[in-house]
């Protein structure tokens, strides 16, 4: 079946970069999403992008797309304490369903 | 501001009794879902509605039942919870024939003891 995985943590220091990497399996996939969730809360959609696309960007956060390897990235410049959560990665087909991963606990040194 | 809103934050239930977590949203979607949350496990589909009074099962049903009858409202149902139960679950609602953005609830994160 359809699968998404992502390194379960990574640690950086404030005002580096952080790069959260993804793979999935469904080579239908439509749609592909960052989530991310801060502690006690529930899921909210950072990001997402299309398939037909390589690359997007938004302020600080930039998403790119290797569809022939299946790669998704998420890339947060300057990172800061409070981008300190954690982040899904996650894919549909356009359909009902969206397959998430097991999520990228983000740590932030100050 | 679109909300999802779930009934408890926090439950403690004991082994086999039936225990039932509502939630709510205000934003009139079609589509809702329950999940469950366990650490290095990420999200896992337990059901879904894309209608009121339907229901698909999700990846991990069993032992779990839902009820949908108002399109508001969607309530899962641990017919008799188990101590493999033990988790966070999370509800979400989404619009439209795709999935494309689900609006999550807090969660609740439920202990059975």
């Amino acid at each position: 079946g359809e699968d998404v995985e992502q390194s379960l943590f990574l640690s950086v220091r404030e005002g580096d970069s952080s790069v959260i990497n993804c793979t999935y399996t469904d080579s239908s996939s439509t749609y592909l999403y960052w989530y991310k969730q801060e502690p006690g809360a529930g899921l909210q959609l950072l990001t997402y992008i299309f398939s037909n696309m390589d690359m997007k960007q938004d302020q600080r956060l930039t998403v790119l797309l290797n569809k022939k390897d299946k790669h998704l990235s998420l890339r947060i410049a300057d990172t800061q304490t409070g981008d300190s959560a954690i982040y899904f990665c996650a894919e549909s087909g356009g359909g009902f369903k969206t397959i998430f991963g097991a999520g990228t606990r983000l740590f932030v040194k100050a | 501001d679109v909300k999802v809103t779930q009934s408890s934050r926090y439950l403690v239930k004991r082994t086999g009794e039936k225990v039932f977590l509502e939630c709510v949203q205000d934003m009139d979607h079609e589509n809702m879902f329950w999940y469950r949350q366990d650490p290095g496990l990420g999200l896992r589909l337990i059901y879904f509605s894309y209608d009121v009074k339907m229901k698909e099962k999700g990846d991990i049903p069993e032992g779990y039942s839902v009820s949908r009858e108002k399109k508001e409202r969607f309530s899962l149902i641990l017919e008799s919870a188990s101590t493999n139960q033990t988790s966070m679950y999370l509800c979400a609602s989404s619009t439209g024939t795709t999935s494309y953005e689900q609006y999550f609830g807090p969660g609740t994160r439920l202990t059975v003891t």
